[in-house]
């Protein structure tokens, strides 16, 4: 079983839309958890830590359910300039170390 | 002022041949990474260092061999490179257990 799985896409939708992504994590033990984002050719950025309590970032909200290892990312009012890949990333978990996990990443691309 | 810097950006060679990658961070981080991006864009850890150690060596060849000359620098050193080497190989820093910050990256291509 993947460490990580989300959903690839892709995601197609229009301008000022919402969107929603969603991804599973199989490491109970894992204690980090962010959304990076990556562009085509580029390197991946990160977009938000998510936190237990969930968090906000403009138009971006980002929760966590570790009873049910799920992490997700909410899009409002959608920009062309949010097209990108998505990355679900979790860590391993382990003491002194920062071994991330990446999902395969959901592609998003925002229509005019 | 470039956080984490990598050359080359692109490197076309042939099979069997030896090649290195250099990357530089100028974050203060204490742990270094490279990551793998293979064509369907999967992205995959190959190795971390913390303060020139190796803490994490995920099972990859070993022609594949890290070298960190000092916190700032992770090297990457790829012996008899083989086609299915060609990929994006990314270097990453970070203060451990906080996000890590990514390199442009460099394009291995091996014909």
């Amino acid at each position: 079983r993947k460490e990580v799985e989300q959903d690839p896409g892709p995601f197609n939708v229009p301008e000022g839309a919402t969107v929603a992504f969603n991804c599973t994590y199989s490491n109970s033990a894992s204690q980090s958890f962010f959304w990076y984002r990556q562009d085509c050719r580029k390197e991946p950025k990160l977009l938000m830590s998510v936190y237990s309590s969930g968090n906000e970032d403009g138009r971006f909200t980002a929760q966590l359910n570790r009873a049910s290892q799920y992490i997700s990312l909410l899009i409002r009012d959608s920009k062309l300039s949010d097209s990108a890949t998505y990355l679900c990333v979790v860590n391993s978990g382990q003491t002194g170390a920062n071994n991330l996990f990446f999902g395969t990443g959901t592609r998003l691309t925002v229509i005019p | 002022d470039t956080a984490v810097s990598q050359t080359p950006k692109y490197l076309v060679t042939q099979m069997g041949n030896d090649k290195s990658i250099k990357c530089e961070q100028n974050l203060g981080h204490d742990t270094m990474y490279w990551y793998k991006q293979d064509s369907k864009k999967f992205l995959k850890i190959m190795f971390s260092y913390n303060n020139k150690e190796l803490i994490i060596n995920e099972t990859v060849p070993n022609r594949f061999s890290p070298k960190s000359p000092d916190k700032a620098h992770l090297n990457l050193h790829i012996n008899s490179l083989e086609l299915g080497d060609s990929a994006v190989y990314f270097c990453a820093s970070s203060q451990v257990e906080h996000e890590q910050y990514f390199g442009p990256g460099t394009r291995l291509t091996v014909t």
